[in-house]
C-alpha cells in the first residue's frame, strides 16, 4: 500500500498567521484529498487535488481560505490561511491506491493544529 | 448523495470476547464500496477491512470482518478477540466505484473501549 507522510505533525498558531501542510506518496497517485476533523467529529472533506488541474472544492471551503498545490504526482500542499480558532484540526491527506486488485483509500498521520 | 449512520457512540466490549460495530448507509449509486478505519488517539486514520457492493462473499481481514447486509443497507464491522489495542474510535466511511466523485462520506464514528 502506498505509504503517506505529512509535515508538520502538529502545530501551535496564533491567530491571523498561516500554516502549509506537506504530504509526500511513496508512488505516484492520480487523485490526492484533504480531510479536515474538527475536535471529536468526523472527517469532512476539504477539496480534491489532482495533478495539473485546479482543485475541486467542497461546499463551505473555499480556495482563498485553503489554497493546494499539486505540483507533480507524489505531492501535495494545503495551506490553511488566516487562521482563527475554529481551525484547530486534525488535517488529513489521502490517496487512492489499489489493494488485492481493488482500489481503496489510505490516509496519512495527520496534522495536528491548535490556533491560539 | 451518500450517507452513513452510525448509532453507537460508544461501545464496551471485554478483553477477548466479540464485538459488532453498527453501520447503515444510503446511496443511489449502482456500484459502491464500504471502507471501515481505526483512528487511536495518536489521530492517524488505519485503513481496515473493504467490500465492495457486488461482492457476493463478506470481506475478512484476520480479526476484522464485515457483515454486509445489502437488502439492509447494512456494513457491520466484526471484531473478534478484542484486545486492549483495539480501543479507538472506528468510522464508516462509502463512496461511489464509478464516477470521478472518488472521495469517501464518513460516518459519526463508535468510540470502542476494550476492557480488561
Amino acid at each position: 500500500s502506498a505509504v503517506i507522510s505529512q509535515k508538520p505533525s502538529r502545530d501551535i498558531c496564533q491567530r491571523g498567521t498561516s500554516l502549509t501542510i506537506q504530504c509526500q506518496v511513496d508512488s505516484q497517485v492520480t487523485m490526492m484529498f484533504w480531510y479536515r476533523q474538527q475536535p471529536g467529529q468526523s472527517l469532512t472533506l476539504i477539496a480534491t487535488a489532482n495533478q495539473g488541474s485546479e482543485a475541486t472544492y467542497e461546499s463551505g471551503f473555499v480556495i482563498d481560505k485553503f489554497p493546494i498545490s499539486r505540483p507533480n504526482l507524489t505531492f501535495s500542499t494545503l495551506t490553511v490561511s488566516n487562521m482563527s480558532p475554529e481551525d484547530s484540526s486534525i488535517y488529513l491527506c489521502s490517496v487512492e491506491d489499489v489493494l488485492a486488485g481493488r482500489e481503496t483509500q489510505y490516509f496519512g498521520p495527520g496534522t495536528r493544529l491548535l490556533v491560539l | 448523495a451518500q450517507k452513513i449512520t452510525q448509532t453507537q457512540p460508544g461501545m464496551f466490549v471485554q478483553e477477548k470476547e466479540a464485538v459488532t460495530l453498527d453501520c447503515t448507509y444510503d446511496t443511489s449509486d449502482q456500484s459502491y464500496g464500504l471502507f471501515w478505519y481505526k483512528q487511536p488517539s495518536s489521530g492517524e486514520m488505519i485503513f481496515l477491512i473493504y467490500q465492495g457492493s457486488y461482492d457476493e462473499q463478506n470481506a475478512t481481514e484476520g480479526r476484522y470482518s464485515l457483515n454486509f447486509q445489502k437488502a439492509r443497507k447494512s456494513a457491520n464491522l466484526v471484531i473478534s478477540a478484542s484486545q486492549l489495542g483495539d480501543s479507538a474510535m472506528y468510522f464508516c466511511a462509502m463512496r461511489p466505484i464509478s464516477g470521478s466523485a472518488r472521495q469517501l462520506t464518513f460516518g459519526s464514528g463508535t468510540q470502542l473501549t476494550v476492557l480488561p
